[in-house]
This record gives C-alpha cells, sequence and structure tokens, in this order.
C-alpha cells in the first residue's frame, strides 16, 4: 500500500529564517494536500496539488509537486512564531478514498 | 455555520466499558471519515463513509464499529474499549468524489485505563 514519509521529522527556526518540508510518496500521488495542525487541536487545510509541476502559495508558504508526482515540498519564507505547529501531508492512497497522511513535522519558530 | 463538531472533547473509560463519539457536520459533505491520531503513527484512518447508510474499512478498523444513518451524523463505536485504543481521534468530512480537502473536528481524547 502507499506510504508517505515526511522530513525533517522536527525543526527549530528563528524568526524570519526560511524552512523547507518535503513529503515523498511510495507510489504516485493521486492528489497530494497539506494541512497544519496546532497543538492539542484539529487539522486546518493549507493547499492541494494535483498536477505534476504544480506550485501553489498562500502569504508565505508555498506548496510545489514533483513532475512525476511522488514528492512534494512545503516552503515557509521569513518564518514567524505564528507558523509553529505540526504540519503533515496527506493523499487519496491510490486513488481509493481512503486518505493517508504522513507522520508529521513539528515546527518551531523562535522569537 | 458549526463546521465539523464532535462530542465529547475528553473521556475517560475502564477497560472493557462501551462508549460512542458522534461527528456531525453542517455543510452537506458526502464523505465522513474517522481517524486516530498516536505519538510517532500520525493519522491513521479508522472507518469512513461515502454517503448515508454505507460504511467502509480503513487501515485500522478492528475494535471499533461505525453507522451513518444521517448524512450529518458519522458514529464511532467501541463496544469493549482496550488501553491500547487510548488515543486522540478526529472526525473529517469532504464533499464527496473528485480532488477536495477534509474539514476535520477538533478531536476527542480517551483514555482507556
Amino acid at each position: 500500500s502507499q506510504e508517505l514519509e515526511q522530513s525533517p521529522q522536527s525543526l527549530i527556526v528563528q524568526e524570519g529564517k526560511n524552512l523547507t518540508i518535503n513529503c515523498t510518496s511510495s507510489k504516485t500521488l493521486y492528489g497530494l494536500y497539506w494541512y497544519k495542525q496546532k497543538y492539542g487541536e484539529g487539522l486546518i487545510f493549507l493547499m492541494m496539488l494535483q498536477k505534476g509541476g504544480e506550485e501553489k502559495s498562500h502569504e508565505k508558504i508555498t506548496a510545489k509537486l514533483d513532475e512525476k508526482k511522488q514528492q512534494s515540498s512545503l516552503h515557509i519564507t521569513a518564518s514567524q512564531p505564528s507558523h509553529a505547529g505540526i504540519y503533515l501531508c496527506g493523499a487519496d492512497n491510490s486513488g481509493t478514498y481512503k486518505y493517508i497522511f504522513g507522520t508529521g513535522t513539528r515546527l518551531k519558530v523562535l522569537a | 455555520n458549526a463546521g465539523v463538531t464532535q462530542t465529547p472533547k475528553f473521556r475517560v473509560l475502564k477497560t472493557g466499558q462501551s462508549m460512542t463519539l458522534l461527528c456531525a457536520q453542517d455543510m452537506n459533505h458526502e464523505y465522513m471519515y474517522w481517524y486516530r491520531q498516536d505519538p510517532g503513527m500520525g493519522l491513521r484512518l479508522i472507518h469512513y463513509s461515502v454517503g448515508e447508510g454505507t460504511t467502509a474499512k480503513g487501515e485500522v478498523p478492528d475494535g471499533y464499529n461505525v453507522s451513518r444513518l444521517k448524512k450529518q451524523n458519522f458514529l464511532l463505536g467501541l463496544e469493549s474499549a482496550a488501553p491500547s485504543q487510548t488515543s486522540v481521534y478526529f472526525c473529517a468530512s469532504s464533499y464527496g468524489e473528485g480532488y477536495n480537502e477534509q474539514f476535520f473536528g477538533p478531536g476527542t481524547r480517551l483514555t482507556v485505563l
């Protein structure tokens, strides 16, 4: 079955620094979703990528899906304390609607 | 518009007790999902439903049952709770077929002693 691997598992950066989180799939992605989870709360949708080579941005967060549709990256520019939380990538497991998620990347931004 | 709500927020059970977690959504979504989140394991799909009256097994269905009698509600039942079911449970919903994001509830923190 399909698996999603995220790296790094955790990240501590100084405010104002840029950072990148990666999500790698064992199979071709049918749709790749990025979510953010604040500690102790539910997940909030950030962006969805469908097509190979697609790139989307929202405020200071940019997500890309590679041409082969097996890897996605989430890039945060000029990080702020408000960016802290757990970032998870999710995907539709080989088109079955049984969604799978990566184990998450814990981000801490030091003021 | 409340989105996705979950009841209760916290619960402590003794081994062998039963309980039902309720998920409700007011967005007229077709699809609904139950996940559990454990440290180091990420989110794992327990059961899901693609419409009223339908349910299907996810990745970790053992020890759980679900029902979707009404479109807006998705119930998760534990018939005989075990310590291994201590977790945070999240419900989610989405519009349906096609590429669309899931909307998540705030979670239920369950401890089984």
